[in-house]
């Protein structure tokens, strides 16, 4: 079985702080992703990488930033928390399978900025 | 942009009642995917579907893709309250990236 797995599940933080959400996944999967999910917003997209070193923005990547320095580990950084990303923030990764790119989800990070 | 709407956003229903969840989309799909969400869990794939018209089934889940792969629907027979969770369908264009739809809130009332 796919295995992701997030550093914390629950996650309290002072504005202006310094963030570090870490996933790892144990599949050798090449692409990973961070997404947040808000009620009535769904899935929105942070950043996703396809290899080791390589990031590419999605669709909200103002005040994250990535890092991906071994294939198995992405992590996620608030560079100065603010309470407006008060979240959820959910990892993932793809195994390419029947066709289509599955995509695999650890449990999330509910993270809540004061 | 590609984008996928679910409807309905909110269903409540009563233990054995059948229901249809739908996703839909002006866009074409190379894929589409089905997810469930449980309370502070991240969501888990159910099934995708790559070919248009295609059917599959897993146990009391019927779920179908649109011929012209633009669309799918979510069906749950005799439904029970170990279904009652957040239903997300997500659709795959050129990319490895999927977009998600906004999800429907399933509540199966013992």
């Amino acid at each position: 079985d796919v295995k992701v797995t997030q550093s914390s599940r629950y996650l309290v933080k002072r504005t202006g702080e310094k963030v570090f959400l870490e996933c790892v996944q144990d599949m050798d999967h090449e692409n990973m992703f961070w997404y947040r999910q808000d009620p009535g917003l769904g899935l929105r997209l942070i950043y996703f990488s396809y290899d080791v070193k390589m990031k590419e923005k999605g669709d909200i990547p103002e005040g994250y930033s990535v890092s991906r320095e071994k294939k198995e580990r992405f992590s996620l950084i608030l560079e100065s928390a603010s309470t407006n990303q008060t979240s959820m923030y959910l990892c993932a990764s793809t195994l390419y399978h029947g066709g289509a790119y599955e995509q695999y989800f650890g449990p999330g990070t509910r993270l809540t900025v004061t | 942009t590609q984008l996928l709407e679910q409807s309905p956003q909110f269903l409540s229903i009563q233990e054995g009642e059948n229901l249809t969840v739908y996703c839909n989309s002006s866009s074409v799909f190379s894929s589409l995917q089905w997810y469930r969400q449980e309370p502070g869990e991240g969501p888990v794939l159910l099934v995708t579907v790559v070919t248009g018209g295609e059917v599959k089934k897993l146990k009391r889940l019927t779920f179908q893709f649109g011929d012209a792969r633009k669309d799918s629907s979510l069906h749950i027979t005799a439904a029970q309250p170990g279904d009652t969770g957040l239903y997300l369908c997500a659709g795959a264009g050129s990319a490895r990236q999927l977009t998600f739809g906004s999800g429907t809130q399933l509540t199966v009332l013992p």
